[in-house]
């Protein structure tokens, strides 16, 4: 079982930042946080993944607690294109398990 | 192009009747992936591999199988076993490296009557 819990949706007004918030109290010293996003009936695509720092690149930023148990994606400026299904995974080796994702919608 | 191909995109089959998706990459990935997904539900892990030979169940393994006798290759066979076998089929390789990024194929929607 996916050992991540996301609120099943959210919204957020067009321009403004989006903060996607996950839990994984359980989460092992080796484990990675990642996101991914699914747009429609496509494959999830990688956004993002950290292990204890905030990380930062062109899509998004993931700040990580300092305990490790929870996790917010940040997208500064959120876009209509950015409506779409938001998965954080934690990643031990291979194993990568999705759970039900949250789903953002953007509104004009 | 380097990725995944699944095939076919769309596959009808009759109650009863075994059936086998299709995954191929040609990205030089050791591990590979089989998820399940259902109208507007998130993923589920069927099985994954991490190397020729050798894989693991994931959550719902049970009415499927897979074999891996090729590093390009994952077919997963959808047997009469699986009670709803209706459903979004996406297969997915990870890089071996940092980030360890997983890329998917287009997926298989297969109905089953």
């Amino acid at each position: 079982d996916a050992k991540t819990t996301q609120p099943p949706s959210m919204d957020c007004a067009e321009g403004r930042a989006a903060n996607l918030p996950c839990n994984h109290s359980t989460i092992s010293g080796n484990e990675y946080v990642y996101w991914y996003r699914q747009i429609h009936s496509q494959g999830p695509q990688y956004i993002i993944h950290g292990l204890k720092n905030n990380e930062t690149n062109e899509m998004a930023s993931l700040i990580i607690t300092e305990d490790r148990k929870s996790s917010t994606l940040i997208l500064p400026h959120a876009t209509l294109r950015d409506t779409a299904v938001y998965y954080c995974i934690v990643r031990v080796w291979s194993d990568m398990r999705f759970g039900a994702g949250t789903r953002l919608t953007v509104k004009p | 192009d380097g990725g995944i191909t699944q095939s076919p995109k769309y596959l009808f089959r009759k109650e009863g009747q075994n059936v086998t998706l299709s995954c191929e990459q040609n990205l030089n990935h050791d591990a590979m992936y089989w998820y399940r997904q259902d109208p507007g539900q998130g993923l589920r892990l069927i099985y994954y591999s991490q190397i020729v030979n050798d894989f693991q169940k994931g959550d719902i393994a049970e009415g499927y199988s897979v074999s891996r006798e090729k590093k390009e290759s994952f077919p997963l066979t959808v047997t009469s076993a699986q009670k709803n076998p209706t459903a979004f089929y996406l297969c997915a390789s990870l890089t071996g490296t940092d980030p360890y990024e997983q890329y998917f194929g287009p997926g298989t929607r297969l109905t089953v009557t």
